[in-house]
This record gives C-alpha cells, structure tokens and sequence, in this order.
C-alpha cells in the first residue's frame, strides 16, 4: 500500500515570500502520478499541480512549483510570491495509473498542511 | 456549472439515525469515490466504484454503505449512526483513463450527536 507523508502539520509565510511545502511517499510502483490539492477555508477541494512519474521534468503551473526527485520519494511544492489567498490547508496525493490493478485510481492523501499566508 | 454536486451541505443526526448522502456528476466519469476528512488525518476513502455496476471497501468502510445508481449518481448511506461518523465527506469523480486526478463536490459537514 503506499503511504503520503507530510511532515510540516502548520506552516506561515510572509505576503510576497517563497514558501516551500514538504511531501513524501511510499510505493513500488515505478509509473504513478502525484497531487498537490489546496483546501481554503470554503472547504472546496482544489488540484492546484500535478506531476507524472515517467516526466523528469518538474511541473509548474503560474506561482506554484514542484520539486519531484523520483529516487527520494520526494514532492515538494513551492509557492512564489505567496499571496493572502494562498492560505489554506494543502494536501500532496498519489495515485496509480489505471490498469495498474488493485487500489488503481484511487488518491491517497498525505495528512496535510495548513500554510498562513501573514500580511 | 459542470461538476460534483453533494447534498446536503450540512446535516446533524441523532445516533442511531440513518441518512443518504447524495452524490451527482455531470462530466461523464466513470469512478466515483468517497472520502471523510477529521482534523489531522487528511482524507480517507470510504468506498469507491470504478465503473457503473461496480463498488468496492476503501480504507474505511465500516458502519457506511453505497450504492451506484447510474453512471452519474452514487450514493452513501449511514444506516446507524454513531458520533464517531462525525466528519466532513465528500464525493469526487474522476476519468479513470485520463489520471487527472479528482474532481470533488463541496462536501457535507455531518454531526451525530
């Protein structure tokens, strides 16, 4: 089965400030792919950034980057420019591909962030 | 808006109540999940169905059940319920074929007391 930590229960970041979110997992698949979801107060599920395995190229998307070192187990996110709205807690995630049998496409979640953006 | 649709939004139940969380999707997915979050422990699956036909235990079905009632719809049910169903749920949908990861609706705040 595989496990998601995330090690940093709290987290602050001044406005405008570079923030840089911890993430690592447990698993023997060599092809899976890895989330990172924000969760505002509103309670609303968000996918923020993904990243496929097989891609050694890190993903980005805007102010938010992933740091993904395959051998570690590692997927960090980091958040440039933090802005007030980026308060929330934030959840990194993985999933097996399908047709990679039981427990395929399913998300496992690490425990979570919460990350205060501080004005 | 094209999404996941969850209802209610909040409910509390008396322990020993049963309720039926509703669960609607428009974008044609074929799994379905659902997922309680509790402070501090992220969010677990309950019970998932990866095809129209199908369901299957996730990491914490005990005292839950579900049903999928089309390709669209598929819902939880707490036939008893106890205070330790406390929880925030949520359902989400996904394109098994595509791995984008979840789509989630809004999730219900549901307390037994």
């Amino acid at each position: 089965a595989q496990t998601v930590t995330q090690s940093q229960p709290e987290m602050s970041v001044q406005e405008a400030e570079t923030v840089t979110l911890s993430c690592t997992y447990d698993t023997s698949e060599n092809n899976y792919y890895l989330f990172w979801y924000k969760q505002p107060p509103s309670r609303q599920m968000i996918l923020v950034i993904r990243q496929e395995a097989y891609k050694q190229q890190n993903a980005t998307e805007n102010r938010f980057s992933v740091n993904f070192q395959k051998a570690a187990k590692s997927f960090s996110l980091k958040i440039s420019d933090s802005q007030l709205g980026d308060t929330a807690m934030y959840f990194c995630a993985f999933m097996k591909p399908a047709y990679s049998g039981a427990g395929s496409y399913q998300l496992t979640f690490g425990k979570g962030t919460k990350l205060s953006v501080i004005p | 808006n094209a999404g996941v649709t969850q209802t209610p939004k909040f409910q509390v139940l008396k322990t020993g109540q049963s309720m039926t969380l509703q669960c609607a999707q428009d974008m044609n997915h074929n799994s379905m999940y659902w997922y309680r979050q509790d402070p501090g422990m992220g969010l677990r699956l309950i019970y998932y169905s990866a095809s129209e036909g199908t369901t299957d235990k996730g990491e914490v079905p005990n005292g839950y059940n579900v049903s999928r009632l089309n390709k669209r719809e598929f819902s939880l049910r707490l036939e008893s319920a106890a205070p330790s169903q406390t929880s925030v749920y949520f359902c989400a949908s996904s394109d098994r074929f595509m791995n984008y990861g979840y789509t989630f609706g809004s999730g219900t705040r549901l307390t037994v007391v």
